[in-house]
């Protein structure tokens, strides 16, 4: 089955570490995104792949990083840069907007 | 500056009445607008969406109104289910004509469907 693949499903860091989330897709979807996640704020875009090699900062990237060496994948590093890094943090990916998001099923990350 | 806003954190309805959610956007260039939903610890799953050509668009017990002229769409669940209770968000597009993928989301509503 086509799908969005997260890993892991819980991520503990401590201070001072930097941490890598998985995100794999086979959808074939061209564009790939990082959303995250905190009570009563929504979704927040950190980072956007419209395709391989090319990345955009959404609006709260300070702290991440991101590649997009293949397709399929779209790796999202939080550094220790970023001061409030506990929160819970979804992939996505899509052909195009009119076809909206197919999401993963996320990952939660807690710095300890 | 919030484009897309759900101005109701929360609401509780009885099982079998009507649920109501409510977005409003402020971007004229939003052209398609879209409901997910989203369980705890899950990823949010597409629910239905509607083209700004429409005013409404209807799929099972889930039906989304889009008022243009007030920037404003709802959607309806009838009748509402316990396993409804999720949290909903609102989301938007823009044609930009840049191969822009974008969508914005609101902040969401969390519904409760009481038993």
């Amino acid at each position: 089955d086509g799908g969005i693949t997260q890993s892991p499903k819980y991520l503990f860091r401590k201070e001072g570490q930097n941490v890598t989330l998985s995100c794999e897709q086979n959808l074939n979807h061209d564009a790939m995104y990082w959303y995250r996640q905190d009570p009563g704020q929504g979704l927040r875009l950190i980072y956007y792949s419209q395709i391989v090699n090319d990345f955009q900062k959404g609006d709260i990237a300070e702290g991440y990083s991101v590649s997009r060496e293949k397709k399929e994948s779209f790796p999202l590093t939080v550094t220790s840069a970023q001061k409030n890094p506990t929160a819970f943090y979804l992939c996505a990916s899509s052909i195009g907007s009119r076809y909206g998001y197919t999401f993963g099923s996320g990952t939660r990350l807690t710095v300890v | 500056d919030q484009q897309v806003k759900q101005n109701s954190p929360s609401l509780s309805v009885q099982e079998g009445r009507i649920s109501i959610l409510n977005c409003d956007y402020t971007n004229s260039m939003f052209d398609y607008f879209l409901w997910y939903k989203k369980y705890p610890a899950e990823g949010p799953t597409f629910l239905i969406s509607i083209s700004s050509i429409k005013d409404k668009n209807e799929d099972g017990r889930f039906t989304v109104f889009l008022n243009k002229s007030a920037k404003h769409l709802s959607l309806h669940i009838v009748p509402s289910q316990p396993g409804d209770s999720a949290v909903y968000f609102c989301a938007a597009s823009a044609n930009s004509g840049a191969g822009s993928y974008q969508l914005t989301f609101g902040k969401g509503t969390k519904l409760s469907v009481i038993p």
